[in-house]
């Protein structure tokens, strides 16, 4: 079956405690990306990748980092998270970002940062 | 700065009826445009990419895109309760090296079909 996968699903944790949220395609797809979703603000790109080892900044980049060693896998870091981290976040991937390119989400992760 | 405006609502539609979903973008270079529908809880999934002016159908679903008023819309004909949720609108832009920066998500319209 086609699709994306994070792990963990929910996660709460304590600020300063680094961790990372996992992001797994299995679609051959060029193009993954980091999204945050909060109440009132919709969802904010965070950081995408238009191939293996080709990464850039959304709009909030601030407080994460990211990787793509491997074409199916973005994980995204959190080097030292913050309360203000706390959000649902979503990885997508799409075969190539363009017109008419669907973009897949994953399950979505809730983190909670105390 | 790019922004995609939608009316937060809530749109509330009568079972059966016409819901009509609206989205503005500010960025002149915008050239594909998605309507993703999210449940409350789930992850966004896409309904409809439109990048032509005009109309475009698949089923119950209608975007049209009117890039000098720079206006998005969703049609959803007859209305049914499962359609319920949040929709986004979301604009992709296209740089010149031929790939694009990613989606600018709205905020979303939460709407509510009526039995």
């Amino acid at each position: 079956e086609a699709q994306v996968t994070q792990n963990p699903r929910y996660l709460i944790t304590v600020t300063g405690k680094k961790l990372t949220v996992t992001c797994s395609q299995n679609m051959n797809h060029e193009y993954m990306s980091w999204y945050r979703q909060d109440p009132g603000l919709g969802l904010r790109q965070i950081y995408y990748s238009m191939n293996v080892e080709v990464t850039d900044k959304g709009d909030v980049p601030e407080g994460y980092k990211v990787s793509r060693k491997e074409k199916r896998n973005f994980p995204l870091i959190l080097e030292s998270p913050s309360p203000n981290q706390t959000s649902l976040y979503f990885c997508a991937s799409s075969l190539r970002q363009g017109v008419a390119d669907t973009q897949y989400f994953g399950p979505g992760t809730r983190l909670t940062v105390l | 700065q790019k922004e995609v405006e939608q009316n937060s609502g809530p749109l509330s539609v009568p079972e059966g009826a016409i819901a009509s979903l609206n989205c503005t973008y500010s960025d002149r270079g915008s050239q594909s445009f998605f309507w993703y529908r999210q449940y409350s809880g789930k992850s966004p999934e896409l309904i409809m990419f439109i990048y032509s002016n005009g109309d475009k159908e698949d089923g119950r679903f209608t975007a049209q895109l009117n890039k000098a008023s720079q206006y998005v819309s969703l049609l959803i004909r007859d209305s049914q309760p499962s359609d319920s949720a949040t929709y986004l609108c979301a604009a992709s832009r296209r740089y010149s090296g031929g790939g694009a920066d990613g989606l600018t998500f709205g905020k979303g319209t939460h709407l509510i079909i009526q039995p």
